[in-house]
């Protein structure tokens, strides 16, 4: 079985300080890692994929098959980063997602 | 603009009364998926559908029923409302192209209440 796991449901900080939303995950083959977000009053929207290797507004995500691991991070969060965000796992083909509980960011002035 | 619907946006009901959800897309994809969310709990699937003549299970079916009526289209029922699925519920769809990482695109969620 695949799990997701996040183990924040809140995250409050101040701008421009560092943030790291952590995502943990169980699964016995390869997976492909996601990062959603859903800002308020917008549609949950992909944020990034771990196999871009990409940053998206300042946010990168790196992932540690050692610790099966997948966290996001950003070095400096700015008030428009306040959203909820969802890790997400792609176990097998037919892009069947399994998505963990979610963390609230914050993001204070 | 491509896209995804869902109608209604917001629905109560009572405990017992069958509701349908339904979600259309202009993406032209072939994939389909109902999602419920819950606080805490993330989205948890409940349906998904690769084509008109391919339905399947998701985590969490028991209550709820799907029809693919074309490829634009698709529904989630509740064959008899329960407080418990009390929700938001989301449709999703995604493109075929043989790899293991589509992206999905959200429908706007409905808010369904069931006293």
């Amino acid at each position: 079985a695949q799990r997701v796991t996040q183990p924040e449901k809140l995250l409050s900080v101040f701008k421009g300080a560092p943030v790291e939303l952590k995502c943990n995950y169980s699964y016995s083959g390869s997976p492909e890692l996601f990062w959603y977000v859903q800002y308020s009053r917008q549609r949950l929207q992909l944020l990034l994929r771990h196999i871009s290797r990409e940053s998206i507004k300042g946010f990168t995500a790196d992932l540690n098959k050692g610790e099966t691991s997948f966290h996001l991070k950003k070095p400096f969060a700015q008030e428009e980063d306040s959203a909820m965000y969802y890790c997400a796992l792609s176990g097998r083909a037919g892009n069947m997602l399994t998505f963990g509980g979610g963390t609230r960011l914050m993001v204070k002035p | 603009d491509a896209d995804v619907t869902q109608t209604p946006r917001n629905r109560i009901t009572k405990t017992g009364k069958r509701i349908m959800l339904e979600c259309s897309q202009t993406k032209g994809h072939d994939r389909m998926y109902w999602y419920r969310q819950d606080p805490g709990l993330g989205l948890r699937l409940i349906y998904y559908s690769f084509d008109v003549k391919d339905i399947n299970k998701g985590e969490i079916s028991d209550g709820y029923s799907v029809s693919r009526q074309a490829q634009a289209k698709f529904s989630l029922s509740l064959e008899s409302a329960i407080p418990n699925q009390t929700a938001l519920y989301f449709c999703a769809t995604s493109d075929d192209t043989g790899k293991s990482y589509n992206e999905q695109f959200f429908g706007p969620g409905t808010r369904l209440t069931v006293l």
